[in-house]
């Protein structure tokens, strides 16, 4: 692995099902990040975590969860789907500093809820 | 929390002509604020960045501009060509907790031939 990998790379999931997308970095970074992007809304921030073992919610977090039991991994859960949870999904991961740094993403998940 | 605005949020030019794409945020404690291209299917990848103790950052035919009292930031791609052609998106952060960057709506870049 080199970078941050997301699995799977496309899904069809049928309404009310469980799922969960996959993100495994190996840089090392502290924190991580799940993104959905929707055409015409740019990306926005489902949850984060800072560190292994902590995680927090960001801008539309509903419908989801993450855990972060180690730093290369951050799974992110989608309890029962619904047909707006069709997006894009971008993993992404950084190394948390105060000036600021690059956030990697992984090469997305385009899922389709129906 | 923290808003960001980005326009316009399409751009034509013709080949060889500069573009400018600007963007305002609303949280004044925001201090990084990176430009992301996003090629057709591909992931994000990060073009350039600037931080808040600085007002302009250039990078080949890039630029970044920082207006702070007036809370907004722009790029700036001179001579632009057929392979500028993208998604971008501005974003900004406080640059602590973790990082998380907010970003704008994003700005497709057409560049003719």
């Amino acid at each position: 692995i080199a970078g941050i990998t997301q699995a799977p790379t496309s899904q069809i999931l049928a309404a009310g099902r469980r799922m969960t997308l996959r993100c495994t970095q190996d840089m090392r970074h502290n924190a991580m990040y799940w993104y959905r992007q929707d055409l015409g809304l740019g990306l926005r921030l489902i949850h984060y975590s800072n560190t292994a073992g902590t995680t927090g919610k960001g801008e539309v977090p509903d419908g989801y969860s993450v855990s972060r039991a180690n730093t290369d991994d951050f799974p992110l859960t989608l309890a029962s789907a619904v047909p707006s949870q069709t997006s894009v999904y971008f993993c992404a991961s950084s190394v948390s500093s105060a000036g600021g740094t690059e956030a990697f993403f992984g090469q997305g998940t385009r899922l389709t809820v129906v | 929390g923290e808003n960001v605005e980005q326009h316009p949020s399409t751009l034509s030019v013709q080949e060889g002509d500069s573009a400018v794409i600007k963007c305002t945020y609303s949280d004044s404690a925001s201090n990084y604020f990176p430009w992301y291209k996003q090629e057709l299917g591909k992931r994000p990848q990060l073009i350039i960045d600037i931080r808040s103790n600085v007002g302009e950052k250039k990078d080949q035919r890039i630029a970044v501009t920082l207006n702070k009292t007036a809370k907004h930031f722009s790029l700036h791609i001179t001579e632009t060509q057929p392979e500028d052609s993208a998604v971008y998106f501005c974003a900004a952060s406080k640059g602590n907790a973790g990082n998380m960057l907010t970003f704008g709506g994003g700005t497709r870049l057409m560049v003719k031939p």
